[in-house]
């Protein structure tokens, strides 16, 4: 059972327009929710994270809206441009358990 | 800022040998450790979680005896992969944090290929 769910599986977006990311959870304890972006080759690098006391979290181009009530939360990147392009993972955990990610989203910023 | 080296990066084995990866946190203290696999199609599984001066424990279908791993102090851990055939291949990420729920901090990987 997957306990964190990412779509679009795959996005395509013009350079200069916003990616939109989303993700959900079924777990109510979760309460640590990073993203973490991939490139082919490399292993995943701490984007931005949030915690569930929170319902934005903002660093640059980067945003994370979080929805509590409805367990879901979207990664929106700003002003996309063609070196954002990867694979993106959301993950989720709380203090008692592991750290689950989803099967990730992997964009394609075209210029 | 907080790194974690891993090595090798790339390393191939016959089928039915071993081989050891290193982790190596730089700038804090990793007193837990995550052995995670990274499969070809990008899922990731948890293999075993290692906090120091406790019992490391792994998930379901890893077990000790297949990925034998070692966390001696805040900085160094290691994982052996005994005899890996085929259905062991993938990315093999280390992922250091200084507390639970923590931010976890993740090294490039161990791109495990077997002939």
């Amino acid at each position: 059972q997957q306990q964190v769910r990412q779509s679009p599986q795959s996005l395509t977006v013009w350079e200069g327009e916003t990616a939109i990311l989303n993700c959900s959870y079924e777990n109510s304890a979760f309460d640590y929710f990073p993203w973490y972006q991939q490139f082919p080759g490399e292993g995943p690098a701490l984007l931005i994270a949030i915690r569930s006391v929170s319902d934005k979290k903002e660093d640059g181009r980067f945003t994370i809206f979080f929805n509590k009530r409805e367990k879901k939360l979207s990664l929106h990147i700003t002003d996309s441009q063609p070196g954002d392009s990867a694979t993106y993972f959301c993950a989720a955990s709380s203090s008692f358990s592991k750290l689950v990610f989803g099967q990730g989203t992997s964009l394609s910023v075209v210029p | 800022g907080a790194l974690v080296y891993q090595y090798p990066r790339r390393t191939i084995c016959k089928s039915g040998t071993s081989m050891r990866m290193e982790c190596q946190a730089v700038g804090f203290q990793a007193t837990s450790v995550a052995w995670y696999r990274q499969s070809p199609q990008k899922t990731f599984e948890l293999i075993a979680l290692s906090t120091v001066n406790s019992a490391i424990k792994y998930e379901q279908n890893f077990t000790q005896e297949k990925f034998p791993i070692s966390h001696p102090n805040l900085s160094f851990s290691s994982m052996t992969v005994l005899n890996a055939y085929l259905e062991d291949r993938g990315l093999y990420l280390c992922g250091a944090r200084t507390g639970p729920n923590e931010r976890l901090f993740f090294g490039h990987g161990t791109k495990l290929s077997v002939l």
